[in-house]
């Protein structure tokens, strides 16, 4: 069963464009909502990370935008780089004994045209 | 910090063979996840652990996987036998065990099974 659903599964936008990446969970339970940056030949790296009591957060040029009742977020990247071609993945935990225990969406391919 | 180191970095390997994939998780981290990734499935955990004791290994895919943690600082997954479908790239992740703290990624061991 699929608990995070990621969307879409690729983008393409030029330096500058604000590329959105959208993700919906199922699990109510779930209580810590991180987004993850990979590049090839690499491990995912945090990039950015919410909790569902705040619907902004933003750092840098990224920013997440939660909605609690309509069990989505999803990210913002402003000002897009070539450098942030990525893939990108959204995931999410509850808290008790599964803290850390990430389930990730499908992830992004995002490419930025110079 | 050298952060997760995960060895080998590539691993090919006939079907039949046992395959033992390597983490040192960052110090002080004492929780320990391994993830495998595939492009149709996408980035799903397999087993994780609190100080050193496996807490949830329902995603382990078959009993030819086995995963252990003797030390603090030291895991292995074990694949035996080991078959083509199990080709994947296989992430270890560690974290301190806190509410809402960062995964860290080690590079990853890329096993290509024949």
């Amino acid at each position: 069963q699929q608990q995070v659903k990621q969307s879409p599964q690729s983008l393409i936008v030029q330096k500058g464009g604000i590329p959105i990446i959208n993700c919906a969970y199922e699990n109510t339970a779930f209580d810590y909502f991180p987004w993850y940056q990979q590049f090839p030949g690499k491990g995912p790296a945090l990039l950015i990370a919410i909790r569902p009591d705040v619907s902004e957060k933003k750092e840098g040029r990224f920013t997440i935008s939660f909605n609690k009742s309509a069990k989505q977020f999803s990210l913002h990247i402003m000002d897009s780089q070539p450098g942030d071609s990525a893939t990108y993945f959204c995931a999410a935990s509850r808290g008790g004994t599964s803290y850390g225990k990430l389930t990730f969406g499908q992830g992004t391919i995002l490419t930025v045209h110079p | 910090d050298a952060g997760v180191i995960q060895s080998p970095r590539h691993e090919v390997t006939e079907m039949g063979q046992e395959v033992t994939l390597r983490c040192k998780p960052i110090s002080g981290h004492n929780s320990l996840f391994w993830y495998r990734q595939t492009m149709m499935r996408g980035l799903e955990l397999l087993i994780y652990f609190n100080n050193n004791v496996p807490i949830d290994d329902s995603g382990m895919p078959e009993d030819r996987f086995s995963a252990k943690m003797p030390n603090a600082s030291f895991s292995t997954l074990k694949i035996q036998p080991s078959e083509p479908r199990d080709s994947a790239v296989y992430f270890c992740a560690s974290s301190i065990r806190h509410p809402n703290t960062e995964a860290f990624f080690g590079q990853g061991t890329r096993l290509t099974v024949v």
